[in-house]
């Protein structure tokens, strides 16, 4: 089964914790993201990598972190210094080539609580 | 700044009345324009499109973009409950495969 996948499903933090966010693709996708979706609002862009090794800065990256050293993975690290986390995280995948149209594909989502 | 804007925010109808819901878009270097309807979860993809008045169909759902007046609407007819959901609208931009999210229009349909 071709998909991704994202861990854990709920995550509980406390104030001043860094956490860590998985996501893993099968697709062999090149591009990836990290969206933050808070109620009643749609998908802000936190980070996007399109090639191993480099990702660039989306929309509200402060307070994040992420890295790229495998093709399939694009772990998120919300750390300390973003004040207000609690939000549903999504990631999602796409080829990532100008030759193709392309299109999204989304993981489950992890909702991270700050207790 | 590249902006999408989808309206209404929030649409409450009744089992089998038809609903339009309308997205538009200021985006450089636009590529295509995709909806996703999103239930509880993930955003499932419903439609691409990247030719101005071509229709695109899947049962009771259709689409259409506009490339000039720089948007596009999502019908529903005979709107049944399972259509209640958060329907985005996106836009990819050539540049950095890069994909800009409009806030999302929730539906509630009641029986």
């Amino acid at each position: 089964d071709g998909g991704i996948t994202q861990s854990p499903k709920y995550l509980f933090r406390k104030e001043g914790q860094n956490v860590t966010l998985s996501c893993e693709q099968n697709l062999n996708h090149d591009a990836m993201y990290w969206y933050r979706q808070d109620p009643g609002q749609g998908l802000r862009l936190i980070y996007y990598s399109q090639i191993v090794n480099d990702f660039q800065k989306g929309d509200i990256a402060e307070g994040y972190s992420v890295s790229r050293e495998k093709k399939e993975s694009f772990p998120l690290t919300v750390t300390s210094a973003q004040k207000n986390p609690t939000a549903f995280y999504l990631c999602a995948s796409s080829i990532g080539t100008s030759e193709y149209y392309n299109e999204q594909f989304f993981g489950p989502g992890t909702r991270l609580t700050v207790l | 700044e590249d902006k999408v804007v989808q309206s209404p925010l929030s649409l409450v109808v009744h089992e089998g009345d038809t609903v339009t819901l309308n997205c538009s878009y200021e985006v450089t270097n636009f590529r295509s324009l995709l909806w996703y309807k999103q239930e509880k979860k993930a955003p499932t993809f419903l439609f691409m499109l990247t030719s101005s008045g071509i229709e695109k169909k899947s049962g009771r759902l259709s689409s259409i973009l506009d490339k000039k007046e720089l948007f596009s609407i999502l019908n529903i007819t005979a709107t049944q409950t399972g259509d209640s959901a958060v329907y985005l609208c996106a836009v990819e931009a050539y540049n950095f495969n890069k994909f800009y999210f409009g806030s999302g229009t929730k539906l509630n349909v009641k029986p």
